[in-house]
């Protein structure tokens, strides 16, 4: 079955880049999407169709793709930026996979 | 304001049944697919499955651990979204979000998210 592989773990410290990786078989065929989740709260989309960006959604994140990997880039990280962060793609087999997660730390 | 907001969650004991509810409002509810996602406590995101909209024939699809057993359907006349759990195991204990498909035609992610029923399977 379709999987998608992510680190655990990401720090970062404030205002400087963090990339979170997401990896999967034939990933690049697929669209791709990024989830923000803060503790004790719903999850919020950040990133849609690999590199596009929700209204609402600051400029700092941004998505890119390159073979297999899909990346979300937060630019200029906040400590308000620290959460959980899931990627998730359709396969046609498995239907909606996410990854298994990773946690940004800002300090 | 698009809305979602789950109910029916509770304490329920192994091999029972559960009906959870997502209302929505803030948006024409029949033109968009809905999807639940759950999560267990302290893991990750799990996608259960999905209803299109009934201008895309209103079908439904399941992920596997779930396929058999849960069951997704709609009402637009009432913007409601069920989510039927029928024999209920431990490892179902998750909370139960509600979401809205950001396209009505094609799935491509979760625009809304309802703020999630926690559903406890437990003896």
């Amino acid at each position: 079955s379709f999987e998608l592989t992510q680190p655990p773990s990401v720090s970062v410290s404030p205002g400087q880049t963090a990339s979170i990786t997401c990896s999967g078989d034939k990933l690049g065929d697929k669209y791709a999407y990024w989830y923000q989740q803060k503790p004790g709260q719903s999850p919020v989309l950040v990133i849609y169709q690999d590199s596009k960006r929700p209204s609402g959604i600051p400029e700092r994140f941004s998505g890119s793709t390159s073979g297999n990997t899909v990346t979300l880039t937060i630019s200029g990280t906040q400590t308000m930026d620290e959460a959980d962060y899931y990627c998730q793609a359709w396969d046609s087999n498995t239907g909606y996979v996410f990854g298994p997660g990773t946690k940004v730390t800002v300090l | 304001e698009v809305q979602l907001v789950e109910s029916g969650g509770g304490l329920v004991q192994p091999g029972r049944s559960l009906r959870l509810s997502c209302t929505a409002s803030g948006f024409t509810f029949g033109d968009y697919p809905m999807s639940w996602v759950r999560q267990a406590p302290g893991k990750g995101l799990e996608w259960v499955g999905f209803i299109r909209n009934k201008a895309y024939s209103g079908t439904t699809d399941y992920a596997a651990s779930v396929k058999g057993r849960f069951t997704i359907s709609r009402d637009d006349s009432k913007g409601i979204a069920y989510l039927q759990l029928n024999s209920l195991r431990a490892e179902d204990t998750a909370v139960y979000y509600c979401t809205r498909e950001r396209e009505a035609a094609a799935l491509r992610g979760h625009d809304y998210w309802g703020q999630g029923t926690l559903v406890t399977v437990s003896s």
